[in-house]
């Protein structure tokens, strides 16, 4: 599977919206870009993926470059809830492949 | 709530050990996996099953092994535990191979 690349950390205002990065430019043509968060010590929770079309589900934007080498995650109105690590993921479907976490991007939602 | 169900939320034990921690995968998912969260390693995947079949492995040790039964529900094993087992263990399941997967609440293991 592909590397991905995510920053350590961000704030975000409650509120507004939280946009977080994710660069993947070795990805290959079959790869999945998935988005997962995690909050405190739960379980991680699936958000969204997509293969290179903008997907939008009820909680959040994915957004894929047309090169598909970067995208973007999308909370629309970020909330104190939503403070958690956010990981990309870049896998190959139909393959049963396991889910490889980086060290993905801190969160903190501020009031 | 995802659906899946672990137990023990929480366990403590003494090295040299041994433990078995229980997974119930959402209903009607056929493929289980575990994962194991410490803090010097982060987010590891540990082995899949799928149908009741062995399906990948990851970085497991050879003191660890797992199931899933024919009621799709799912055990990992640990022996002759150490220091260095603690950590937080996390079962997901999905529907097929090629979904998203579902996780559970983790069972937090520690290791005296």
């Amino acid at each position: 599977d592909a590397k991905t690349t995510q920053p350590t950390s961000m704030d975000c205002a409650e509120g507004r919206a939280a946009n977080l990065p994710c660069n993947h430019s070795t990805i290959s043509g079959n790869e999945y870009v998935y988005w997962y968060r995690q909050i405190h010590s739960q379980g991680p929770q699936y958000i969204i993926h997509g293969l290179k079309n903008n997907e939008t589900n009820e909680m959040a934007s994915l957004i894929i470059t047309e090169d598909r080498k970067s995208s973007t995650l999308i909370l629309p109105h970020a909330t104190l809830r939503d403070t958690a690590v956010y990981y990309c993921i870049v896998r190959v479907d139909n393959a049963g492949n396991m889910l490889t976490f980086g060290g993905g991007t801190r969160l903190m939602v501020k009031p | 709530d995802s659906g899946v169900t672990q137990t023990p939320k929480h366990l403590i034990t003494a090295t040299g050990q041994r433990v078995t921690l229980r997974c119930s995968p959402r209903s009607g998912d056929l493929s289980v996996y575990w994962y194991q969260q410490s803090l010097d390693q982060g987010l590891q995947f540990l082995i899949q099953y799928y149908n009741g079949e062995e399906r990948a492995k990851g970085n497991i040790l050879e003191r660890f092994s797992a199931q899933q039964f024919p009621d799709l529900h799912s055990e990992l094993n640990l022996s002759s535990l150490e220091l260095g087992d603690s950590a937080l263990y996390f079962c997901a399941s999905s529907p097929g191979l090629e979904y998203e997967q579902y996780f559970g609440p983790g069972t937090r293991l520690t290791v005296t």
